[in-house]
């Protein structure tokens, strides 16, 4: 039974690009949530989506943009990179309802 | 919103000893307490969750206890093994809301001397 995977497992990039980060979710899943890891703190949610719709938004700009698909994969979109962009990006997925939420081994993003 | 705070952020122990680590939850409403473990180049492992109906739950050697009046949890690990080594989060959750996100504690690294 396959976990969340992400790709790219690393990635880097200069200030002012543009990246699209990709995730599948566990099977049988069906809800995507991202969350930002910044080097020593705690993942930081930016958005989920569910139905391929955005259900919630944490406090991140409009640089960051998601999309789910039917097959409920999901990309994480993030224009005009700044310096302080580089993190970890992290996919969870989830079934809807009283599921708890799993986590890929995420993206290394960094910034030049 | 909801904050999460985590102590101590470091923690080193021999191995075979127990290790505790403590947060505390900001939002009365928060019902769902996942703990998840780091290791090295990893994401998140969800090792452990109890939530609010429950006052303890355990797997093995890990064990997680709620007190809902004060608003903290608790992850004890008993006999522990170089093998635990890893950077340990605590979470909290308001679950059959609209609300969706998993807020996060800053982290507690543990160390296990053999």
């Amino acid at each position: 039974d396959a976990g969340v995977t992400q790709s790219p497992t690393h990635l880097i990039k200069t200030r002012g690009q543009q990246v699209t980060l990709r995730c599948s979710p566990k099977s049988g899943h069906d809800t995507v949530s991202w969350y930002q890891q910044a080097l020593g703190q705690g993942p930081q949610f930016i958005f989920q989506y569910y139905e391929e719709e955005e259900r919630q938004r944490g406090n991140f700009p409009d640089r960051f943009s998601g999309h789910q698909f039917p097959n409920y994969s999901s990309e994480l979109n993030v224009n005009a990179l700044l310096l302080g962009d580089s993190a970890l990006y992290l996919c969870a997925s989830s079934r809807q309802g009283n599921q708890p939420q799993h986590f890929g081994d995420g993206t290394r993003l960094s910034i030049l | 919103g909801e904050n999460v705070e985590q102590h101590p952020s470091t923690l080193s122990v021999q191995e075979g000893d127990s290790a505790v680590i403590k947060c505390t939850y900001s939002d009365s409403a928060s019902n769902y307490f996942p703990w998840y473990k780091q290791e090295l180049g990893k994401g998140p492992q969800l090792i452990i969750d109890i939530r609010s109906n429950v006052g303890e739950k355990k797997d093995q050697r890990i064990a997680v206890t709620l007190n809902k009046t004060a608003k903290h949890f608790s992850l004890h690990i008993t006999e522990t093994q170089p093998e635990d080594s890893a950077v340990y989060f605590c979470a909290a959750h308001l679950m059959d809301t609209g609300r969706r996100a998993l807020t996060f504690g800053s982290g507690t690294r543990l160390q296990v001397q053999p």
